[in-house]
């Protein structure tokens, strides 16, 4: 069965430093997703990506966050400049459809910002 | 807006009784529903979810879930819970693609 797979499992990275978190969504769906989850805390959202461009972004997914797709497979989440808040367990998603779509997740990045 | 509340943030229960793990949520607009789980070190897997007819929904590893409108709730339930159904149960609403998620509940079977 087709999943989605993220590296690395897990980054641990100096505050201030950029960090680069990869996703190899399932080969046919078009919805892409980024939630994070800080340690004790609810999954929350982040962004959506849509055919080659965000489709819709939460209050967390300020200027020091964007994503990419630069080829057919991958999706990234880029952090410019990390804070020591930004230290959770991230997660990608990808849906071939919206409006109930079933999202499947892979199964985190844990980031550690120091 | 939309949010979920997961009344119970531990259950602990044993091996092979019924569970119930409550979700409510709140919409001004019809949303779809879904129960994910997110066993030890792993990412979340959907359970079930909703999206209309027959309010009673099946998922997977015997689980089901009942949509009651009235009372804006999606409740999870299985008849007899496994060792193997420990694990943190999310329940998550959207009416577009972005899910909101509520604070979960732990799942702990016990011999």
């Amino acid at each position: 069965e087709p999943e989605v797979t993220q590296t690395p499992s897990h980054q641990v990275t100096q505050m201030g430093q950029e960090v680069i978190l990869r996703c190899v969504p399932i080969s046919n769906h078009l919805y892409f997703y980024w939630y994070r989850q800080i340690l004790g805390q609810k999954v929350e959202f982040l962004v959506s990506f849509y055919n080659n461009e965000i489709s819709e972004k939460s209050e967390i997914f300020d200027d020091q966050f964007s994503v990419e797709r630069p080829d057919g497979s991958n999706f990234t989440l880029k952090i410019r400049s990390t804070k020591l808040e930004d230290s959770a367990m991230y997660f990608c998603a990808s849906s071939p459809g919206t409006n109930g779509g079933t999202q499947y997740f892979g199964p985190g990045t844990r980031l550690t910002v120091l | 807006a939309q949010s979920v509340t997961q009344l119970d943030s531990q259950v602990p229960v044993f091996e092979e009784a019924p569970v119930e793990l409550r979700c409510n949520y709140s919409s001004s607009v019809s949303v779809y529903l879904f129960w994910y789980v997110q066993y030890p070190n792993q990412g979340l897997q959907l359970l079930l979810k909703y999206l209309s007819g027959s309010t009673l929904v099946k998922g997977i590893n015997g689980f089901e879930a009942e949509f009651n409108k009235s009372q804006t709730s999606f409740h999870l339930r299985k008849p007899s819970v496994h060792i193997s159904d420990t694990a943190e149960y999310f329940c998550a609403v959207t009416n577009t693609d972005k899910l909101i998620f509520g604070t979960g509940t732990r799942l702990q079977v016990f011999p």
